[in-house]
């Protein structure tokens, strides 16, 4: 089985401030993706960030960053100088055998 | 970048009808297109998988002769709500991907009301 989880509901950061979203994922795969989906008040999914499992590297997208540990299968998003514009839902999701998405967290960037 | 379309945006129809949603991709082939539905504040549901020419795959709990998936061209999937009721009422969402390990590109969504 597969599953995904962001333990945080709803985080708040402060503009220009860095914030952390935590992931947590288990798979039998021994290859699979791992993404982080921004659902802004539009309700459009955007792709912020895609991992490939075999790789080492973390991935890094302009102001978002991972930090992927494998055997701890941990996924969390790093967003760096956060702007308004952040605010959205945060999907982290995971594509094995099939695609998973976690419960989300709610990032709102105070002005 | 991939694009794909959803139409209609938002819909409202009486219960007992059917309304039919559309998902294209505009600029790419996608060999599987999968449809999700989105309660508010929550994550999204996979209802069903679906592979161009071939039946739809349906997620457990999800009712084939309720929600019909067809995707008849590696551009065009629709599902349609049969028999619509108030519980039907959601966002539902489509993406379609060229395989199964590569990203999925979303469509802007389909509210769905029924009164």
């Amino acid at each position: 089985a597969q599953t995904v989880t962001q333990s945080q509901p709803e985080m708040s950061v402060q503009e220009a401030e860095t914030v952390t979203l935590s992931c947590t994922y288990d798979t039998s795969e021994s290859n699979y993706y791992l993404f982080w989906y921004k659902q802004p008040p539009s309700r459009q999914m955007i792709l912020v960030i895609r991992q490939e499992a075999y790789k080492q590297q973390n991935a890094t997208e302009n102001r978002f960053s991972v930090n992927f540990q494998k055997a701890a299968k941990s996924f969390s998003l790093k967003i760096s100088d956060s702007q308004l514009g952040d605010t959205a839902m945060y999907f982290c999701a995971l594509d094995g055998n099939q695609f998973y998405f976690g419960t989300g967290t709610s990032l709102t960037v105070i002005p | 970048g991939a694009v794909v379309s959803q139409h209609p945006s938002w819909v409202i129809c009486k219960s007992g009808t059917s309304v039919k949603i559309e998902c294209r991709s505009l600029d790419f082939q996608a060999t599987t297109m999968f449809w999700y539905r989105q309660f508010p504040k929550q994550s999204l549901m996979l209802m069903a998988t679906s592979n161009e020419g071939s039946k739809a795959t349906y997620e457990q709990g999800v009712e084939k002769d309720k929600f019909l998936i067809n995707h008849a061209s590696l551009t065009l999937s629709t599902l349609t709500v049969t028999s619509a009721h108030p519980e039907d009422s959601s966002f539902y969402i489509c993406s379609a991907a060229t395989s199964h390990y590569n990203e999925q590109f979303f469509g802007p969504g389909t509210r769905l009301t029924v009164l």
